[in-house]
């Protein structure tokens, strides 16, 4: 069965200190790994595609990493502004709908 | 370009009631998911629409339903309501095409049901 699991749950971060979040996945053909940002009471917005190992993309503060079993989200010098919580979805070549994992819900403390 | 819209954004009902929610995708796409989010179970696809045809289903009940239109606007009803179905109803349009399928949500809908 696919499967998505994100780890951690939950973390809090000091302003400006850096790390990242996991999504590991097992999926009978990958198609695409997605990153959302949600905010509390509202959707999720749409960050990053992955579509093969070893690719990368960035956005501001953001870095999406993919290999063969999983993707990293890297959050460099994080602001408060960054506090919500990331989902990490994927698409199979089995199946067009998203497999979410249950998400991080990341705090970041001026 | 307008974004997913989705009416209302919040709903109280109580159990045995029915409800309709509705979604408005980008101009253009013409895929619509709906997703059940809860607490405890994270994002749950319940099932996809296409050209007005349900493509995609999710494990849910058959109280569970939904139809899209010839303009892509979709609907989805939810029947008999439990205190189970109390949760965020989100949709989400897409183009889907040779690649893969990146969906775009909209603010969701509260259903609470007393």
């Amino acid at each position: 069965e696919d499967q998505v699991t994100q780890s951690p749950e939950a973390l809090r971060l000091q302003e400006g200190e850096s790390s990242s979040l996991n999504c590991s996945y097992t999926v009978s053909g990958l198609r695409g790994l997605f990153w959302y940002r949600q905010d509390p009471g509202k959707g999720p917005e749409f960050l990053f595609t992955l579509y093969s190992a070893g690719e990368e993309k960035e956005k501001e503060r953001l870095k999406a990493t993919l290999t063969k079993k999983e993707s990293f989200l890297h959050i460099t010098a994080p602001k408060p502004e960054d506090s919500a919580t990331y989902l990490c979805a994927v698409e199979t070549y089995n199946t067009d709908k998203l497999i979410f994992g249950t998400g991080t819900r990341l705090q970041v403390f001026p | 370009k307008a974004g997913v819209t989705q009416t209302p954004r919040y709903l109280i009902k109580t159990r045995g009631q029915q409800v309709t929610l509705s979604c408005s995708p980008i101009s253009g796409h013409r895929s619509v998911s709906w997703y059940q989010q809860t607490p405890g179970q994270g994002l749950q696809f319940l099932f996809e629409y296409f050209s007005e045809t349900q493509r995609n289903k999710g494990n849910f009940p058959g109280r569970f339903s939904g139809r899209q239109f010839s303009n892509s606007r979709s609907e989805m009803n939810v029947s008999t309501l439990e205190l189970g179905d109390s949760a965020l109803y989100l949709c989400a349009s897409s183009q889907p095409g040779q690649g893969v399928n990146e969906q775009f949500f909209g603010p969701g809908t509260r259903l609470t049901v007393l």
